[in-house]
């Protein structure tokens, strides 16, 4: 079983549109997780970090968690073709483990 | 600005050869990180350093060595490349600090990357 699981896409929604990417994880002793966006060629990007269940929002992102299921979400509210990446859920266990997930590739279409 | 930079961005080698891959930074981490990243595989961790002296392997360091030479620079040894070693290679880093003051939170910082060919 890998650390962290995501559905490799892609994902594709039309312009204007909610995106919706998910992510499990399997240490239930995770503290904080990471979305981070990649542009093809490119390094990853951090675009949003949660570590308390729930959600956090900034801007059009919103992050969500539930530690008892074992799952983060990133939300993309009126997604733009510019949001065209792939995105990496990241989770750290522990202060000296960092597990990314293969991540989902994401298509905006104009 | 205060940035993680990669040295050589792109590299061509031959089965056999030995090179290096440099990684320096000016954010004053203390911590870095050599990931390399395969199609399909996502980001998967070679080797990091907590400070100048404790360097770990991560999950796949075989045939891949290290060098902490300085807080700021750490550098990635091929010591016999091979073609399955062809991937992006990125280095990043983070701030212990971000433990202190948040348990776990530790965000880290990539480099531009650098894509090794080996023939």
């Amino acid at each position: 079983q890998k650390e962290v699981e995501q559905n490799s896409g892609p994902l594709s929604v039309p312009e204007g549109a909610i995106a919706s990417l998910n992510c499990t994880y399997s240490d239930r002793g995770s503290q904080s997780f990471f979305w981070y966006r990649q542009y093809s060629g490119k390094s990853p990007e951090l675009i949003m970090f949660i570590y308390s269940n729930g959600d956090k929002e900034d801007g059009r992102f919103t992050a969500q968690l539930n530690k008892a299921s074992q799952y983060v979400s990133l939300l993309i509210r009126d997604s733009q073709p510019s949001d065209s990446a792939t995105y990496l859920c990241a989770v750290n266990p522990g202060f000296n483990k960092f597990y990314f997930g293969s991540g989902t590739k994401l298509n905006v279409k104009p | 600005d205060a940035d993680v930079t990669q040295t050589p961005r792109n590299r061509i080698t031959k089965t056999g050869k030995r090179i290096m891959l440099e990684c320096s930074q000016t954010k004053g981490h203390d911590r870095m990180y050599w990931y390399r990243q395969d199609p399909g595989l996502g980001l998967r961790l070679i080797y990091y350093s907590f400070d100048v002296k404790d360097i770990n392997k991560g999950e796949i360091s075989d045939g891949y060595s290290v060098s902490r030479q300085a807080q700021a620079k750490f550098s990635l040894s091929l010591e016999s490349a091979i073609p399955n070693q062809t991937a992006l290679y990125f280095c990043a880093t983070s701030d212990s600090q971000g433990d202190r003051a948040y348990g776990s939170y530790n965000e880290q910082f990539f480099g531009p990357g650098t894509r090794l060919t080996v023939l």
